[in-house]
């Protein structure tokens, strides 16, 4: 596609329910990257992938939270037993994994646990 | 990664120049500075990205003393579009994170 985009754009969802997130990157892009937004804060890093590969994830903030990406291209960030904190905008970009290169961000995902 | 220190929030008037300091004082040698945009409701957008002296594109300038402890976007001729939250990033040569501050909020008026 042309660009990142996400899925859903929305979800509520109530304290305790699992939630997934998607992220399908630019076609070719081998770096793949997950941030949370809370309101009106900046971007808070939480997994990074190269290929298939999470090199690092001590972004995430609990165990409650997990990512996987296959066939190098789509993601899934899967969030268990959410928590009202848990209420964000969950932002995905995508790079061509070169060191410094540009990152493409999608739209988000806007979260609410009620 | 070099913590970066920019104002809150800046206004502006249409046509105006708005420059945008952010201060790096731990830049390390290999570290980039890079600038990102965001609009409200979308995600941050590339605006500019330098290493030293000053680099120009079709949207803005980034000025980068010889110390590289702080670096400064020039954004010309503003106009209402260009509301939105600028932040001020520090890139390792050799790393992929991207470390986002609070950014500054430009309000740029009629």
């Amino acid at each position: 596609g042309a660009g990142v985009s996400q899925s859903p754009s929305n979800k509520v969802t109530e304290k305790g329910k699992d939630v997934e997130l998607r992220c399908d990157p630019i076609s070719g892009h081998t770096a793949l990257y997950w941030y949370r937004q809370s309101l009106g804060q900046g971007l808070e890093f939480l997994i990074y992938f190269q290929g298939n590969s999470a090199p690092d994830k001590s972004g995430l903030p609990s165990d409650r939270f997990s990512a996987e990406r296959t066939g190098g291209s789509v993601s899934t960030l899967t969030i268990q037993r959410t928590q009202q904190e848990d209420s964000a905008v969950y932002l995905c970009a995508s790079s061509s994994g070169l060191a410094g290169a540009e990152q493409f961000f999608g739209p988000g995902t806007r979260l609410t646990v009620l | 990664l070099a913590k970066t220190t920019q104002p809150i929030s800046m206004d502006s008037y249409e046509g105006q120049e708005v420059n945008i300091t952010c201060s790096h004082n731990n830049i390390a040698t290999n570290d980039y500075i890079t600038w990102y945009q965001q609009f409200p409701s979308q995600g941050p957008r590339f605006i500019i990205q330098g290493y030293k002296t000053k680099v120009t594109n079709e949207v803005a300038s980034l000025f980068i003393p010889a110390d590289r402890k702080s670096s400064t976007l020039s954004l010309p001729r503003v106009s209402l579009s260009d509301t939105a939250v600028y932040y001020c990033l520090v890139e390792r040569g050799n790393d992929y994170k991207l470390s986002f501050g609070a950014g500054t909020t430009v309000t740029v008026r009629a």
